[in-house]
């Protein structure tokens, strides 16, 4: 069964303090990974796509990287306004283009 | 370039009303979908269109219907609501099923069944 697993569940840092999501997936044949941030009372909002093992994506203050097994979600010297709830997806050989959703890591940035 | 839009925003129902949330997109995208979202449980797949005139089910179909109205709209119909259906759920468009192709979010009806 493809599954999707994310940790922390929460996560609280404070600005400046680097940490990493995590991301473990069991997928039958990898499509793609995707991240989402979702902000309260709103949709998620694309991030990164990676591909295959050894990819790399980077947007201002994050990093995402992807292995055979696991993605990980790096936040540099993160501030309060990154404080979000961060989603992680595949999508398995077969799809009709949807996604299988982890269940987020909530990420708080204390000034 | 309002990207996918929701309506209605909130909704409070009776259990066994009716309901139909609607969807449409103004990205000329060719795929749709219906996921519910709720605490502790992630996103789940209700429906799909992976492209005009298609619907398919996904992982929790159960007492739900949809339209594909044409190549902008997608509907979400509850024929018959029960609590457990209380959720938020979200619509979401892409460009096609090809490999690696985003889902874009519209931002939610928030549905309470009492």
């Amino acid at each position: 069964e493809d599954q999707v697993t994310q940790s922390p569940e929460a996560l609280r840092l404070q600005e400046g303090e680097s940490s990493s999501l995590n991301c473990s997936y069991t997928v039958s044949g990898l499509r793609g990974l995707f991240w989402y941030r979702q902000d309260p009372g709103k949709g998620p909002e694309f991030l990164f796509t990676l591909y295959s093992a050894g990819e790399e994506k980077e947007k201002e203050r994050l990093k995402a990287t992807l292995t055979k097994k696991e993605s990980f979600l790096h936040i540099t010297a993160p501030k309060p306004e990154d404080s979000a709830t961060y989603l992680c997806a595949v999508q398995a050989r077969g799809s009709q283009g949807n996604l299988i959703f982890g269940k987020g890591t909530k990420l708080s940035v204390k000034p | 370039n309002a990207g996918v839009t929701q309506t209605p925003k909130f909704q409070v129902l009776k259990t066994g009303q009716s309901m139909t949330l609607q969807c449409a997109q103004d990205m000329n995208h060719n795929s749709m979908y219906w996921y519910r979202q709720d605490p502790g449980m992630g996103l789940r797949l209700i429906y799909y269109s992976a492209s005009e005139g298609t619907t398919d089910k996904g992982e929790v179909p159960n007492g739900y219907n949809v339209s594909r109205l044409n190549k902008r709209e997608f509907s979400l119909r509850l024929e018959s609501a029960a609590p457990s259906q209380t959720s938020v759920y979200f619509c979401a468009s892409s460009e096609g099923t090809r490999a690696g192709t985003p889902l874009h979010f519209g931002n939610g009806t928030r549905l309470t069944v009492t």
